[in-house]
This record gives structure tokens, C-alpha cells and sequence, in this order.
């Protein structure tokens, strides 16, 4: 079955860390771009990180710089998001999506998680 | 805050037609795609690539894009239709990638 699943979320207080998982399965993990993408209670989509298919490219919404980081281990197919010093403005879903294949940047998620729910609250 | 922007709700007769549009200059790269989210549930892809339908989107769906504007076009929309639509491209740095605001459609 081609999936993605999320995990690792939680209620966190401001300014600890977090590191979420997506696994994936039922296809070929590591040919694909993967992102990540959040969403505010209420609110819309909000795109925060790619990762190339091999991990050696990295992208981040200005915002985020600094305090994500965006891995992956295709060993494992495996997709993390490591954030650090949490805000409250950081309480979303997070959601993983399969982005293109290779070394293709194209504006398409093809296969989203169902997400995962983390609360900054002290 | 977002580069592209979308009207915030449209409302549509049952089995009429809606336009869902997002504005934004990097969309004069041509390339955008479209993501629906009922309530509750994760986004999917509906349209990407301007006009490619992913396996099992109905063809009431249709899109395109002409100068910095990209349209959704719902022909005949149905009750299922009804949910929030997120259009998506690359931001002005070219590295990047952003959503727009979001549309809000109601079937009547």
C-alpha cells in the first residue's frame, strides 16, 4: 500500500525540541523529493522544507531557517523534521508529502501523510 | 505571508460551474498545481502541471494558466466538491515553493 506516516508529535513546551518522523512504504522511497508542510489550526497550507531525493539538497521557507532541519534516511525510507527552540506559532499539523522524482523540482505533492499534531504550550 | 492569493470563498449551484483562481507573478513560470482538503482530512492533488489530472480526479476538473493568474475550473460540481483548494508554485526565489491563501468552496 503507498503510504506515508507520521509520527512524533505531541504537546511540547515553548522552546524544546521535536523531531518528527514520516515513514514511507509501498514505493521507492528514495527516488523522490520529499516535503514538509504544516497547517495551523484554521488555517491554510503553509510549505516549510524539501529535501532531495538523495539528501543533498535542502530548501526552507525563510521563516523556519535555522530552527528546522529537514533529513532523511532511505535505509530506512524515512523522512525527519528536527525542530528546535519551538514557538507557539509552531502548534500545527504537520503533514509529509512525496514530491517529485530525481532531481526535479516541480510544485507537486502527489502523496500527502495524514499528519501529525503537535501543541507549543507551556 | 503569501505570494500567491486566492479568493477566500466561492459558493456554486449543484451541477454548475465554479472558477477557483490564485494570483501571483512567479506563476509566470507556468507551472502550477492544486491540492482539495475536506475537513478533517489531509490535502490531495488534484491538478498539477497547469492541466494534468492525477489517476482518479474526475474530469469536471480542469485547470490552466494564463499570464500571473492560475484557474481551477469545477464543471458540474458535485456535493463531494465542496471542501477548501490550495493552489502551489515556486516562490520568487525559485527554491522555494508556497501555497496560496486557500478558497473556501460551498455547493449550494
Amino acid at each position: 500500500q503507498v503510504q506515508l506516516v507520521e509520527s512524533g508529535g505531541g504537546v511540547v513546551q515553548p522552546g524544546r525540541s521535536l523531531r518528527l518522523s514520516c515513514e514511507a512504504s509501498g514505493f521507492t522511497f528514495s527516488s523522490y523529493a520529499m516535503h514538509w508542510v504544516r497547517q495551523t489550526p484554521g488555517k491554510g497550507l503553509e510549505w516549510l522544507a524539501v529535501i532531495s531525493y538523495d539528501g543533498d539538497i535542502k530548501y526552507y521557507e525563510d521563516s523556519v531557517k535555522g530552527r528546522l532541519t529537514i533529513s532523511r534516511d532511505n535505509s530506512k525510507n524515512t523522512l525527519y523534521l528536527q525542530m528546535n527552540s519551538l514557538r507557539s506559532e509552531g502548534t500545527a499539523v504537520y503533514y509529509c508529502a512525496r514530491g517529485s522524482l530525481w532531481d526535479k523540482f516541480f510544485p507537486e505533492f502527489d502523496l500527502w501523510g495524514r499528519g501529525t499534531l503537535v501543541t507549543v504550550s507551556s | 505571508s503569501s505570494e500567491l492569493t486566492q479568493d477566500p470563498g466561492v459558493s456554486v449551484a449543484l451541477g454548475q460551474t465554479v472558477r477557483i483562481t490564485c494570483q501571483g507573478d512567479r506563476l509566470r513560470s507556468n507551472y502550477a498545481s492544486w491540492y482539495q482538503q475536506r475537513p478533517g482530512q489531509a490535502p490531495f492533488l488534484v491538478m498539477y502541471d497547469k492541466n494534468t489530472r492525477p489517476p482518479g480526479i474526475p474530469d469536471r476538473f480542469s485547470g490552466s494558466i494564463s499570464g500571473n493568474t492560475a484557474s481551477l475550473t469545477i464543471t458540474g460540481a458535485q456535493a463531494e466538491d465542496e471542501a477548501d483548494y490550495y493552489c502551489n508554485s515556486r516562490d520568487s526565489s525559485g527554491n522555494n515553493f508556497v501555497f496560496g491563501t486557500g478558497t473556501r468552496v460551498t455547493v449550494l
